[in-house]
């Protein structure tokens, strides 16, 4: 089976930094996936992750350690807009294959 | 460039009665993905279209079937429903390997 692991819910203050981690257990690895969600709306694309290491884009961060089978996003800078909830996904193999979520983390930025 | 189109947005039906979702992928895309999100819950893949055919399936039952038209859009429909299948159900189109979804249908059985 497949096995991805998020906490459930962060609190962070506005201005601050968070890092949200994810673990994943899966029958393959071809890459992961994270995704910010708001409420009702669709998941957008935030960062991709093949190779270990650390991918910078803007103000948000995703790393990657096949070896431990772990990622983290991690998010400068906190805005209020940043409140949502973060999903990470992981494709399990090479192509177009459906992506396989974790239940998300609800972040909420408090003043 | 339009991304990817759901409908309808909202809709209420009563258990063991049928729907059909639609979904129009992004241009350019061929693949089309249905997952379900339950309130609280990340998204779960329900099955993928390619080519007009289903090509990959998650652990949904029967219930749940689908179309791709020679367009690429899809849908999904779900026979005799269940309270359980409340949720959001999402669509993903693809190329390659990029992903778009759609902002979705929210189904609620009464």
């Amino acid at each position: 089976g497949q096995n991805i692991d998020q906490p459930t819910e962060m609190t962070a203050t506005e201005g601050a930094i968070v890092q949200i981690n994810c673990t994943y257990q899966t029958s393959g690895f071809n890459g992961l996936f994270w995704y910010q969600q708001h409420a009702g709306e669709a998941p957008t694309f935030l960062s991709y992750n093949v190779l270990d290491g650390l991918e910078e884009k803007g103000r948000f961060s995703s790393f990657l350690s096949r070896s431990k089978g772990y990622s983290y996003l991690l998010l400068k800078e906190l805005q209020m807009k940043d409140s949502a909830s973060y999903l990470c996904a992981v494709r399990v193999s090479s192509g177009n294959t459906p992506l396989v979520f974790g239940k998300g983390t609800r972040l909420s930025v408090i003043a | 460039d339009a991304g990817v189109t759901q409908s309808p947005t909202h809709l209420i039906k009563t258990r063991g009665q049928q729907v059909t979702l639609r979904c129009s992928p992004k241009s350019g895309h061929d693949t089309v993905s249905w997952y379900q999100q339950a309130l609280g819950q990340g998204p779960q893949f329900i099955f993928q279209y390619y080519e007009e055919e289903e090509r990959q399936r998650g652990n949904f039952p029967d219930r749940f079937s689908g179309h791709q038209f020679p367009n690429y859009s899809s849908e999904l429909n779900v026979n005799a429903l269940l309270l359980g299948d409340s949720a959001l159900y999402l669509c993903a189109s693809s190329l390659a390997a990029g992903y778009t979804f759609g902002s979705g249908t929210r189904l609620t059985v009464v």
